[in-house]
C-alpha cells in the first residue's frame, strides 16, 4: 500500500523558515515524480512545488519561486520543502502527493495527510 | 482567484444525477487532455476520482465518469449516494511556465 506521511509543519514568524519532509512507502520512490500541494484554511487547493523522481528538474508557482525549495532523498525515500521568507499568505494544510511517472505531474494520487504551517506573530 | 472557474455549490437527491463543470483556457484545459478530479471529505486528504479528462483509477465506482467539450472539462455522478457529499476539485496540466492549475472547488451537497 502505498503511503505518505507529512511532517516538519508547525508555527513560524512572519519573514521565519520551516523544513516540511514527506516520507513515503509502499512504491518504488525514485520512479515517480512528487508534489507538495497547499490549501489555506475554508480555501482550495494550490499546487505548490514538483520535482522529478531523479531531482533533476524542479517546478514552482509564482507565488513561492525564489522562497520555496523542492528536494528529495531517494536514498531514504523522502520529500522535502523548504520554506523561507514566509508570510500569512503562505499559512495553510501542505500535502505532498505521488506523480504519475519519472517526471509527470498531469495527477496526484496518493495523498499524504497533511501539515499544517501557520504564520503569525 | 482560482485559474479554473467551478460553481461554489450543487446539489442532487440520492439517486439522482449531478454535474460540475470547470472552465478554463486553450492554454489549460482546451490545450492538454490532463484534467483531473478530486474528491475531499471534510478534514480529509483529496482523492484521485477522475484522471486524463475520462479515466477512472482501480476502486472509483463507474458511477464517477468525466468528459470535456472545448475548454470545459465536466464530473458527472451518477446514482447520487450519501457518501458523495464532498468538496470537488478539478485540475489541469498547463503547460511548462504555469504547470499545473485547480479550480476554487465545487460543494456538493445530497439533500
Amino acid at each position: 500500500e502505498v503511503q505518505l506521511l507529512e511532517s516538519g509543519g508547525g508555527l513560524v514568524q512572519p519573514g521565519g523558515s520551516l523544513r516540511l519532509s514527506c516520507a513515503a512507502s509502499g512504491f518504488t520512490f525514485r520512479n515517480y515524480a512528487m508534489s507538495w500541494v497547499r490549501q489555506a484554511p475554508g480555501k482550495g487547493l494550490e499546487w505548490v512545488s514538483g520535482i522529478s523522481g531523479s531531482a533533476a528538474s524542479a517546478y514552482y508557482a509564482d507565488p513561492v519561486k525564489g522562497r520555496f525549495t523542492v528536494s528529495r532523498d531517494n536514498s531514504k525515500n523522502t520529500l522535502f520543502l523548504e520554506m523561507k521568507s514566509l508570510g500569512a499568505e503562505d499559512t495553510a494544510v501542505y500535502y505532498c502527493s505521488k506523480g504519475c511517472g519519472v517526471d509527470c505531474y498531469t495527477r496526484f494520487d496518493p495523498w499524504g495527510q497533511g501539515t499544517l504551517v501557520t504564520v503569525s506573530s | 482567484q482560482s485559474a479554473l472557474t467551478q460553481p461554489r455549490s450543487v446539489s442532487g437527491s440520492p439517486g439522482q444525477s449531478v454535474t460540475i463543470s470547470c472552465t478554463g483556457t486553450s492554454s489549460d484545459v482546451g490545450g492538454y487532455n490532463y484534467v483531473s478530479w478530486y474528491q475531499q471529505h471534510p478534514g480529509k486528504a483529496p482523492k484521485l476520482m477522475i484522471f486524463d479528462v475520462t479515466k477512472r483509477p482501480s476502486g472509483v465506482p463507474d458511477r464517477f465518469s468525466g468528459s470535456k467539450s472545448g475548454n470545459t472539462p465536466s464530473l458527472t455522478i451518477s446514482g447520487l449516494q450519501a457518501e458523495d457529499e464532498a468538496d470537488y476539485y478539478c485540475c489541469s496540466y498547463a503547460g511548462s511556465h504555469t504547470f499545473v492549475v485547480f479550480g476554487g472547488g465545487t460543494k456538493l451537497t445530497v439533500l
